[in-house]
């Protein structure tokens, strides 16, 4: 199993659509996760980090269900900019600390007009 | 004023080369990767230096062979290319603490090999 599983997609929605992408994480120990965005070739940017009590940056809401072992993001009011692919990322716990991140193969979004 | 910047972008060279990529940060960062991103776009850390020290190797080949002069530099040296070589290789940098900081990405270096 994947450390990190995503849908590839793709997503097709319409301008205005609201869409909604899964994560699921197999190692429970980890401890932070994040939604990163990648542009066709561009390098991959931080859109929001998750906690635990879900959190909203615009029209983005993203969720993390800890016993369910997935991540969730949501994207209101689709805009054609928004197209691109969505890495899920998780940091897994080690004994030190490290930055090592998991990427998810990302789930790519296309919005139509 | 490029955060994260790596030379060059894009690289063909033949099976069998040695090959260098250069990556540089001027953010003040103290843990720097190298991550590759193969033809199906799955995202995966080589290495990691914190400080110029190897914190995180991977299963990678020993044909590839990192070196961080300083804790803003971190170059990727690969020897005897090989057609599976062929992907987008990202610097990266963070500052390193257990808290998950952002990590930046470069803008990559297309490697093809023929």
């Amino acid at each position: 199993r994947k450390e990190v599983e995503q849908d590839p997609g793709p997503f097709n929605v319409p301008e205005g659509a609201t869409v909604a992408f899964n994560c699921t994480y197999s190692n429970s120990a980890s401890q932070s996760f994040f939604w990163y965005r990648q542009d066709c070739r561009k390098e991959p940017k931080l859109l929001m980090s998750v906690y635990s009590s879900g959190n909203e940056d615009g029209r983005f809401t993203a969720q993390l269900n800890r016993a369910s072992q997935y991540i969730s993001l949501l994207i209101r009011d689709s805009k054609l900019s928004d197209s691109a692919t969505y890495l899920c990322v998780v940091k897994p716990r080690h004994g030190g600390a490290t930055n090592k991140l998991i990427f998810g193969t990302g789930t790519l979004l296309a919005v139509q007009p | 004023d490029t955060a994260v910047s790596q030379t060059p972008k894009y690289l063909v060279t033949q099976m069998g080369n040695d090959k260098s990529i250069k990556c540089e940060q001027n953010l003040g960062h103290d843990t720097m990767y190298w991550y590759k991103q193969d033809s199906k776009k799955f995202l995966k850390i080589m290495f990691s230096y914190n400080n110029k020290e190897l914190i995180i190797n991977e299963t990678v080949p020993n044909r590839f062979s990192p070196k961080s002069p300083d804790k803003a530099h971190l170059n990727l040296h690969i020897n005897s290319l090989e057609l599976g070589d062929s992907a987008v290789y990202f610097c990266a940098s963070s500052l390193f603490d257990s808290s998950g900081n952002t990590i930046y990405f470069g803008e990559g270096s297309w490697l093809t090999v023929v």
